[in-house]
């Protein structure tokens, strides 16, 4: 089992609807991440918060927002997505900032967007 | 390994056989590797990790070998079980960028009892 707690496991959303993706984790990890990631392909980052200070991948479109309450808790809002964003979507968490330590992933929250 | 299109490298191997992974990374300034499964609904899972002043490090059944000069990491896997079936991904870390994890296209281990 993991330690990195993601709901809902699978999702089902109009393109007009706004839902919203939970994680935590309670290993006292100080950096937080959100990755979308497509069949057959690797995770691709889309948000960093380090010390509950968020870093953005400029790629990622405004209809994605995420949100970090305290330490232990990421949210990521959706709002009027569209049907390519049909994805995996995985938070992870590492101890630190630094880029030499292993994040730790959830199983992810399963995206479909009709 | 390189993936063309849509389709992942896919390793097939027999229950009980050793199985080695290969993969190519990008950035000579890269010091630090990471190896994760990924089984079908699952996110990654962490196997082994390694830092660029070693070039070999064990853990149980898996061995992850870092060879710098050529920019080569591989993860063998001891006495190959159905459940080792899996995507692995490598990742390292020597992106400048926004992103700390650089992750590999992924390699598919197949192992039929």
């Amino acid at each position: 089992d993991t330690e990195v707690t993601q709901t809902p496991k699978h999702l089902v959303m109009g393109m007009t609807n706004k839902k919203s993706l939970k994680c935590e984790q309670h290993m006292g990890h100080r950096a937080m991440y959100w990755y979308k990631q497509k069949a057959k392909k690797p995770p691709e980052l889309m948000f960093v918060y380090s010390y509950e200070k968020l870093s953005i991948n400029e790629s990622v479109p405004s209809r994605f927002s995420p949100e970090c309450p305290n330490s232990s808790l990421l949210n990521l809002h959706l709002h009027a997505l569209q049907p390519e964003d049909s994805a995996l979507y995985l938070c992870a968490s590492s101890q630190g900032t630094g880029s030499d330590q292993p994040q730790h992933f959830g199983d992810g929250t399963r995206l479909s967007i009709l | 390994g390189e993936s063309v299109g849509l389709h992942l490298p896919t390793l097939s191997v027999q229950e009980g056989d050793n199985s080695i992974i290969n993969c190519a990374y990008s950035n000579s300034a890269s010091d630090y590797f990471i190896w994760y499964k990924q089984e079908s609904g699952k996110g990654p899972q962490f196997i082994i990790d390694i830092r660029s002043n070693m070039d070999k490090r064990q853990g149980q059944r898996v061995t992850v070998l870092l060879n710098k000069t050529v920019k080569h990491l591989s993860l063998q896997i001891a006495a190959t079980q159905p459940g080792d079936s899996a995507v692995y991904f490598c990742a390292e870390n020597g992106s400048t960028g926004f992103q700390k994890l650089v992750f590999g296209t992924g390699t598919r281990l197949l192992v039929s009892p």
